[in-house]
């Protein structure tokens, strides 16, 4: 069974700062991974989806990598500000067509 | 445009009763997720229909567990004898066809007390 590991678990930045969110995943026959956002007591916001061929993907400050063959993905955020301050959780589609996530990342930026 | 939506927001319910969860699609998504979110977790995944036939229920916990989704479009998430372990936030997904990016709606927090 497909296992999605992030870590840290919880990140507490100053506003302005770059920062690296990890994501790794036990089975590298994925078809796509996703980066959500989730808010307190919210849905999951997609932030960004890399199919399988695909090594990065970028949409404004965000920028999400992916190793299929190490089983990684990375999503860096630049100049993080306090709007960013969420649980960010990573996700991999196999072929079961559901997704598999991981914990999240709680981020907090303070101003 | 209407994203994905769900109905209540939230359900607080007494332990054996019976509920239910609806979910309404982006319009033209053919496939559709049921997830449950217990807290500090992430999602799990329950059961996903491709139209209108539950293409995958391998999720779903036990027999008590069962959705539906007639016309391929609002689906509903139907829990029996409810226990105090079910109570979690249940979230919908939708997506144009399997493979493709999913979208989340709110999700419904139900509570068995």
């Amino acid at each position: 069974k497909q296992e999605v590991t992030q870590i840290p678990a919880a990140l507490s930045v100053p506003e302005g700062e770059n920062l690296v969110l990890n994501c790794s995943f036990t089975d590298s026959a994925i078809y796509n991974l996703q980066w959500f956002r989730q808010d307190p007591g919210k849905g999951l916001t997609s932030l960004l989806l890399i199919q399988s061929s695909q090594r990065e993907q970028t949409s404004g400050r965000l920028n999400a990598s992916l190793d299929k063959s190490s089983g990684r993905s990375t999503l860096y955020i630049a100049a993080s500000q306090p709007g960013d301050s969420a649980t960010y959780l990573c996700a991999v589609q196999t072929g079961a067509n559901n997704l598999f996530f991981g914990t999240g990342t709680r981020l907090t930026v303070i101003p | 445009g209407a994203g994905v939506s769900q109905t209540p927001s939230n359900k607080v319910t007494e332990k054996g009763k019976y509920v239910e969860l609806r979910c309404d699609p982006i319009s033209g998504h053919t496939a559709l997720y049921w997830y449950r979110q217990s807290l500090g977790q992430g999602p799990e995944f329950l059961i996903y229909f491709q139209g209108t036939g539950a293409a995958d229920d391998s999720g779903l916990p036990n027999d008590r567990f069962f959705a539906v989704r007639p016309e391929g479009s609002v689906s509903t998430l139907k829990i029996q004898r409810t226990e105090r372990g079910d109570s979690a936030v249940y979230l919908c997904a939708s997506s144009l066809s399997q493979e493709n990016e999913q979208f989340f709606g709110p999700g419904t927090r139900l509570t068995v007390l």
